[in-house]
């Protein structure tokens, strides 16, 4: 079976640096996700790994250990915008590009 | 970019109705999309994997009679609710899937469907 871990809820300061940790147990791996929800929408795309190490896309930073199973997501200079759940998925090697999800990460920015 | 539509954006039904729900993807074609459903507050839960000119593939625990899938263009596919009770009110997201190194999926905005 497939398990993926991330915490229920974070809060961090509106300017400050936040991670969001994910672990995970599945049967096999074929890349990583992390994905943006705002409440009532669909989720966007914001990073993928697959190899070992960190991925910088602006104010976000994803990095991959396969080794550990465990991800994180960094989010730097903190929007008030930047409210959302953040769900980590994995793409399982012997599906067919099926993503398991976690139950997503809840952050609220406060001023 | 890559831009998936997802209609109607919310729908109201009397029980024992049917409701028919489109995924297309605008700006790429998509061999393979797939049906999410969303609880408030938990996270996705992948229904099905709707394949173009193929079978769709169900997850275990969903009814694939009840929930009923048509791929039938590389463009769209569609997703019937068939004789809808209350329990099946829920936020329901459809993604396509856009090929390269990375084979990302791309969700479309969801449906939210209330059945009274």
């Amino acid at each position: 079976g497939q398990n993926i871990d991330q915490p229920t809820e974070m809060t961090a300061t509106e300017g400050a640096i936040v991670q969001i940790n994910c672990t995970y147990q599945t049967s096999g791996f074929n890349g990583l996700f992390w994905y943006q929800q705002h409440a009532g929408e669909a989720p966007t795309f914001l990073s993928y790994n697959v190899l070992d190490g960190l991925e910088e896309k602006g104010r976000f930073s994803s990095f991959l250990s396969r080794s550990k199973g465990y991800s994180y997501l960094l989010l730097k200079e903190l929007q008030m915008k930047d409210s959302a759940s953040y769900l980590c998925a994995v793409r399982d090697q012997t599906g067919a590009n099926n993503l398991f999800f976690g139950t997503g990460t809840r952050l609220t920015v406060i001023p | 970019g890559a831009v998936v539509s997802q209609h109607p954006s919310r729908v109201i039904c009397k029980s024992g109705t049917s409701v028919k729900i489109e995924c297309r993807s605008l700006d790429f074609q998509a061999t393979t999309m797939f049906w999410y459903r969303q609880f408030p507050k938990q996270s996705l839960m992948l229904m099905a994997t709707s394949n173009e000119g193929s079978k769709a593939t169900y997850e275990q625990g969903v009814e694939k009679d009840k929930f009923l899938i048509n791929h039938a263009s590389l463009t769209l596919s569609t997703l019937t609710v068939t004789s809808a009770h209350p329990e099946d009110s829920s936020f329901y997201i459809c993604s396509a899937l856009r090929g390269g190194p990375s084979a990302t999926q791309y969700f479309g905005p969801g449906t939210r469907l209330t059945v009274l």
